[in-house]
Order: C-alpha cells, then structure tokens, then sequence
C-alpha cells in the first residue's frame, strides 16, 4: 500500500529535550516537506526536500532541523523543543509535478507533539 | 507574502444540497490549484486538482478556477453528513513543488 509513515503519533516531552519525529514514504516521491498545523493558522510549511541531500526552509524553520540521507525518509528534529511547538506535524510527500497526472501530496497520519 | 484566503465557516448545508467552498490567492504566477478535506485530527486527503480555466467535475464534486479573478472554487452536490469536514484550497506558486495552504473552511451537513 502507497503510504506515508510517520511514527510517533503521540508525543508528550519536556522543554529542551531533543526528540525526532521520522517520516517514511515507499512511493518513491522526489519530494518530501513536513507541515505544522495550528488552531486558526491552517498548515505551515517547516522544510522541503526536492530530493536526495537538497533541503530547504519553508515558511516557520526556527526551531527545526531535517536530514534527507535517503529518498525515502525525512525526518523532523527539534534538538531543543519549546512550549510554542506544541503542535499537530505532518508529513508530506509527492512526484515533482503534482499537477500532472498524480495524486498531488500524500500525507501522513500527523504527530501530536506537546512540549510542557 | 503569498495568500490563500479562505472563509473559516462554519458553512451549514442541509442533507442534500448543493454545498459551495471558496477560496482567492493572491500571486497570479499561480499555476496549480488543490482542494483538500480533513476530518478532525485525520491528516489531509486530496480531493481533486485543478489547473485550467473553467470547471472539472469528479462525481459529486465540481472544481471551478477563474484566473484572471484569482478564485477558486469546490461545489459539492447531494451534500451528505459525510462530507462534514474542514477544506482546505492549496495553490502551487510555481516555486519547486511547494503548496501553500489556505486556512480551510469548515462545512457541516445536517441529516
């Protein structure tokens, strides 16, 4: 089944506590981004990859690392987690051109992370 | 700053009906455009995508894009319980592969 994995799905830490959240697709999609959403903000974009070792910003970065080693995975790292990244995290992924002809993005099932 | 405005509803429709979600952006580089539906807590899933002029039917759901007015549109018909959701509208500005979202209309049907 054409999926995008994302484990935890529930995560409570503590301020400054480093935590990785992974995301693993087996579509073989170029492209990859994680997204916070927020009650009254809708998604945000955090990191985008176009590919192997090609990682960029989005529009909310501060706070957030990524990797991307392998096509497959992309995982989201806060390396010192903060009260205002309590949020609902999702990952994406899609073919470089998801207008034509694909499914556009697939998402994961999300990761609720508290930071208290 | 590139914009996708939605109006946040919540925009009650009766069992039946036809329901109609709207969306404007801003940038008029936009070239592909996306409509999306979340339940609550459930991850976003892609409805239909639309990326010329006019309109595009799936079923039950109908896409419209006016360009040159920067509007886009989901019409749902025989609107059914089911379809109670949030929508959200997603524009692709031509920069890589990256969406941009709007901040998503919560529709009800009522039995």
């Amino acid at each position: 089944e054409a999926q995008v994995t994302q484990n935890p799905r529930y995560l409570i830490t503590v301020t400054g506590k480093k935590l990785t959240v992974t995301c693993s697709q087996n579509m073989n999609h170029e492209y990859m981004s994680w997204y916070r959403q927020d009650p009254g903000l809708g998604l945000r974009q955090i990191y985008y990859s176009m590919n192997v070792e090609v990682t960029d910003k989005g529009d909310v970065p501060e706070g957030y690392k990524v990797s991307r080693k392998e096509k497959r995975n992309f995982p989201l790292i806060l390396e010192s987690p903060s009260p205002n990244q309590t949020s609902l995290y999702f990952c994406a992924s899609s073919t470089l051109t998801p207008w034509t002809g694909s499914n556009g993005y697939t998402f994961g099932s999300g990761t609720r992370l508290t930071v208290v | 700053q590139k914009e996708v405005e939605q109006n946040s509803g919540p925009l009650s429709v009766p069992e039946g009906a036809i329901a109609s979600l709207n969306c404007t952006y801003s940038d008029r580089g936009s070239q592909s455009f996306f409509w999306y539906r979340q339940y609550s807590g459930k991850s976003p899933e892609l409805i239909m995508f639309i990326y010329s002029n006019g309109d595009k039917e799936d079923g039950r759901f109908t896409a419209q894009l006016n360009k040159a007015s920067q509007y886009v549109s989901l019409l749902i018909r025989d609107s059914q319980p089911s379809d109670s959701a949030t929508y959200l509208c997603a524009v692709n500005y031509n920069a890589g592969n990256m969406l941009t979202f709007g901040g998503g209309t919560r529709l009800m049907v009522k039995p």
